[in-house]
């Protein structure tokens, strides 16, 4: 069982969709993370929150939108995304920054048709 | 910008064989740690490592940590076929605050 949860499990949308991923932890963490990953490849960072704010953003395209309406909670707002947004999506927390192990949840697997 | 490589990136061994997947950096890091992936599942922390020249047992997992603390590795002794997975380095320099995942190596185990 992972301490961290991420809501939906899977996710099918069209491309004009707007949609949201959800992650939570109640470990106490004060990072977190979204990550992608595509099939066979390793996870890939998209952005870092720290104490609530975002730290880290590595050029993800503005579809991609995140949120951190508390030390517990994580979004990631989704709005016309493309065919090669198709990936598993990963949230992980660490208990201050990247120097901590990071627990990953168990992931979105997104679909854009 | 900083990049981890890992090697090699498909192993297949026969139960009981040995086996070692070798991580390097292009830049020297301030840690690194180790995370396993089974197949549908998602990364589990393994390990992490500090100092330069940090050897750590876990069980049949040996992890190491270079001298130039640029390179690490995982051996595992005596497979078994619940170690089948895809094992990842990631390491973090001095510079910044976040993890770079090397590509991984999945490890498959013949019964």
């Amino acid at each position: 069982d992972t301490e961290v949860t991420q809501t939906p499990k899977h996710l099918v949308m069209g491309m004009t969709n707007k949609k949201s991923l959800k992650c939570e932890q109640h470990m106490g963490h004060r990072a977190m993370y979204w990550y992608k990953q595509k099939a066979k490849k390793p996870p890939e960072l998209m952005f870092v929150y720290s104490y609530e704010k975002l730290s880290i953003n590595e050029s993800v395209p503005s579809r991609f939108s995140p949120e951190c309406p508390n030390s517990s909670l994580l979004n990631l707002h989704l709005h016309a995304l493309q065919p090669e947004d198709s990936a598993l999506y990963l949230c992980a927390s660490s208990q201050r920054d990247s120097l901590r192990p990071q627990h990953f949840g168990d992931g979105t697997r997104l679909s854009i048709l | 910008g900083q990049q981890v490589m890992q090697i090699p990136q498909y192993q297949h061994v026969q139960e009981g064989e040995d086996f070692t997947t070798y991580c390097n950096s292009s830049t020297t890091l301030s840690n690194i740690q180790w995370y396993k992936q089974r197949p549908g599942g998602h990364p589990v922390f393994l390990i992490q490592l500090v100092k330069s020249g940090e050897v750590k047992k876990q069980k049949r997992l040996t992890f190491q940590f270079g001298e130039a603390k640029k390179n690490s590795s995982l051996h595992i002794t005596a497979t078994q076929t619940t170690d089948v997975g895809t094992y990842f380095c990631a390491g973090r320099s001095w510079a910044g605050n976040m993890l770079t995942f090397g590509g991984g190596t999945r490890l498959m185990v013949k019964p």
